[in-house]
């Protein structure tokens, strides 16, 4: 089974500073890579992929997520947060050999305060 | 705007009872996930079916809990009898094929007492 580990469980920021999520997986083959963000008492949202190509990939409201083959990393990043942009995110990585199933961390707090 | 849909959203229930939780995966979505969330052990893949067949239940305990597929347009988990520790969020999720994206639905939060 695949391990996918963040390592932070919580990360408080203030408003428009940059903040850094990390997570990192143990497969040494290719694997799809997800990020995905929970607002409370909802389900998971997708935010951004990663599955081949430009190894730096972008969401829509600002995220944007770098593969690292080498150190076997996704962090997940932000140049300036918003207050909305509170929620727990989600790293999730595919099965090398069954790519439909997914190994998610344990999730990662961002707490952005004014 | 497709989304996947699931009921109850709450269900309080005493120990010993059945419960059972539905889910309309995205219409075109041949993949169903059911997955389920708790404080300590976080998000956990219970089963999951690829056109209705199931594929893999290996994280779903076998002696009480159930999941299928009537029919594309519904997925349903079971649980009997229930117990206070099966207490979490229960999430259902849909795909559409190989490596995309999982869409979750909104969860259905069961408490057992």
């Amino acid at each position: 089974a695949q391990s996918v580990t963040q390592l932070d469980s919580q990360v408080p920021v203030f408003e428009e500073a940059p903040v850094e999520l990390r997570c990192n997986y143990s497969s040494s083959v290719s694997v799809y890579l997800f990020w995905y963000v929970q607002y409370p008492n909802q389900g998971l949202q997708l935010l951004l992929k990663y599955l081949s190509g430009s190894t730096l990939v972008e969401s829509i409201n600002g995220f944007e997520a770098e593969f690292n083959k080498s150190q076997t990393s996704f962090h997940l990043r932000k140049p300036s947060v918003h207050i909305s942009d509170t929620a727990e995110y989600f790293c999730a990585v595919s099965d090398p050999y069954n790519f439909n199933k997914f190994y998610f961390g344990s999730g990662t707090k961002l707490n952005v305060k004014p | 705007d497709a989304r996947v849909t699931q009921t109850p959203r709450h269900k309080v229930t005493e120990m010993g009872q059945e419960v059972t939780m539905r889910c309309q995966p995205i219409l075109g979505h041949n993949t169903v996930f059911w997955y389920r969330q708790t404080m300590m052990q976080g998000l956990e893949l219970l089963a999951y079916f690829r056109n209705r067949a199931p594929l893999d239940d290996s994280g779903m305990p076998k002696d009480r809990f159930s999941a299928e597929m009537p029919d594309a347009t519904l997925a349903t988990l079971k649980i009997q009898p229930s117990e206070p520790r099966d207490s979490a969020v229960y999430f259902c999720a849909s795909g559409a094929g190989t490596g995309g994206e999982q869409y979750f639905g909104p969860g259905t939060r069961l408490t057992v007492t």
